[in-house]
C-alpha cells in the first residue's frame, strides 16, 4: 500500500527558506505513470498547489509561487523535496505531499501523506 | 487564470441528497475530481473524471459535469458524510497548473 510521510522543521524564521522531504513506500517514485506533488492549506482555508516533480527531474509550478519554490527528486531514495524561499506569515500552513496523476487530459491527486504544519514565526 | 467557485456552505437532513456545485468558465469542457477532508485529516479523493469513483468509494458518491457547473452529489447523507469538499481541475489554458476550488462546509443536520 502506497504511503507517503512528510518530514521537516515545523518552524520556520521569517526571509529564511522552508525545506520539507516527502519519503515514498509501498511504490516507486520513479513509476512512469506519475508526477509526485505538493499541495499546502493555510490554517481554515483552503488548498493550494504548489508545484509537482517527475522522476526524471522535469517540474512545473504554480505561477504565483513560482518564483520562489524549488522542488527536487532523489529516486535512490525514494524522496522528493520542496524548498520555499523567502518565507512569511503568510506561508504559514499545513503541508502535504500527494502522488499526482497526469493523463493528456486530467490531473488529480490520490494519495496524500498526513500533512506537516509548517509555522513562519520569528 | 482559471477560477473555480463553490459555496461556502450546504446544510442537508440526513437520509437527504446534498449538491455541492463548482463554477467554472466552460468546466464542461473540463475534467473535474472532488476531494472530501475531514478535521485533522488529508484529503480523500472521492470523485474523479467528473463521475468516476475510486475503489471504496461508496455508490452513494456521484459526479455530473456540463456547461459551466460541475456537481458532486451525496445521497442519502449520513453524519459522517460531515466535511469539507473541494472541486479540482487542471488548466492547460496558460500556464500549465493545478487549480481547486475555495472549498465547501458541508454539515449535516
Amino acid at each position: 500500500q502506497l504511503q507517503l510521510q512528510e518530514s521537516g522543521p515545523g518552524l520556520v524564521k521569517p526571509s529564511e527558506t522552508l525545506s520539507l522531504t516527502c519519503t515514498v513506500s509501498g511504490g516507486s517514485i520513479s513509476s512512469s505513470s506519475y508526477y509526485w506533488g505538493w499541495i499546502r492549506q493555510p490554517p481554515g482555508k483552503g488548498l493550494e498547489w504548489i508545484g509537482s516533480i517527475y522522476y526524471s527531474g522535469s517540474t512545473y509550478y504554480n505561477p504565483s509561487l513560482k518564483s520562489r519554490v524549488t522542488i527536487s527528486v532523489d529516486t535512490s531514495k525514494n524522496q522528493f523535496s520542496l524548498k520555499l524561499s523567502s518565507v512569511t506569515a503568510a506561508d504559514t500552513a499545513v503541508y502535504y505531499c500527494a502522488r499526482h496523476t497526469v493523463t493528456p487530459t486530467a490531473e488529480y491527486f490520490q494519495h496524500w501523506g498526513q500533512g506537516t504544519l509548517v509555522t513562519v514565526s520569528s | 487564470s482559471y477560477v473555480l467557485t463553490q459555496p461556502p456552505s450546504v446544510s442537508v437532513a440526513p437520509g437527504k441528497t446534498a449538491r455541492i456545485t463548482c463554477g467554472g468558465n466552460n468546466i464542461g469542457s473540463k475534467s473535474v475530481h472532488w476531494y472530501q477532508q475531514k478535521p485533522g485529516q488529508a484529503p480523500v479523493l472521492v470523485i474523479y473524471y467528473d463521475s468516476d469513483r475510486p475503489s471504496g468509494i461508496p455508490e452513494r458518491f456521484s459526479g455530473s459535469n456540463s456547461g459551466n457547473t460541475a456537481t458532486l452529489t451525496i445521497s442519502r447523507v449520513e453524519a459522517g458524510d460531515e466535511a469539507d469538499y473541494y472541486c479540482q481541475v487542471w488548466d492547460s489554458s496558460s500556464d500549465r497548473h493545478v487549480v481547486f476550488g475555495g472549498g465547501t462546509k458541508l454539515t449535516v443536520l
